[in-house]
């Protein structure tokens, strides 16, 4: 079965710090896609990225970057010099390689704080 | 580009009542969602449509949950008998149905059974 722990439950930090997020899974699959989504107050998830398991290399958008170890099974998610509109709960995600679309098994979402 | 919208945003209803929620999905997406979101967790699947046919529906509880995606496009959810452990926030996302996207997700349906 398919599975993602996120460790930290909740993470505060003073604006302009870095900050990263844990994320460890376990599948038996040889091909599975992981996710981040950012839920922000209003609820609705937004997507931040997707990797698939034969991409290890890592991932730099903007303050935002990835890191993708098999090795290990985690795929860590750091936040450059963080900001206030950065808080808000964050979920890393697994999927199976599918025919249709993506089935996400979450975990328990990390809840991060930046203070002013 | 019109999100994926849901209503009602919030429903408050006692236990053993009926609720529905509606979804519509963005317009040519031919996979949709229903998550299910209780307090302090992370969204758990309820039940995937490939345009109106159920792919899974593993984890539904179908001795009181429901749902239905006639002609391919807007879905409902529904809960009937309610019960207290069915307060969470349901959300709905879509996806293209391709390979390798990704999902998008409505703001949810918050519920209270009380």
């Amino acid at each position: 079965a398919q599975k993602v722990t996120q460790a930290q439950t909740e993470i505060s930090v003073v604006e302009k710090e870095d900050v990263t997020l844990d994320c460890v899974y376990e599948t038996r699959d040889t091909t599975y896609y992981l996710f981040w989504y950012k839920q922000p107050p209003s609820g609705e998830l937004v997507f931040l990225i997707r990797r698939n398991s034969f991409d290890e290399q890592n991932e730099i958008s903007g303050r935002y970057s990835w890191n993708f170890q098999k090795s290990t099974s985690s795929f860590n998610f750091t936040i450059t010099a963080s900001q206030v509109v950065d808080s808000a709960v964050y979920f890393c995600a697994l999927s199976e390689a599918l025919l249709y679309g993506n089935k996400l098994v979450f975990g328990a979402g990390t809840i991060l704080r930046v203070k002013s | 580009e019109a999100g994926v919208a849901q209503s009602p945003r919030y429903k408050i209803i006692e236990k053993r009542q009926s609720v529905a929620f509606w979804c519509n999905p963005i317009s040519g997406h031919a996979t949709l969602y229903w998550y299910q979101q209780i307090l302090g967790q992370g969204p758990k699947l309820l039940i995937q449509f490939q345009n109106n046919g159920v792919v899974d529906d593993s984890q539904l509880p179908k001795d009181r949950f429901s749902a239905e995606r006639l002609k391919g496009v807007d879905s409902t959810l529904k809960i009937q008998p309610a019960k207290l452990e069915d307060s969470a926030v349901y959300l709905c996302a879509s996806e293209p149905g391709r390979l390798n996207e990704k999902l998008f997700f409505g703001s949810g349906t918050q519920l209270s059974v009380l």
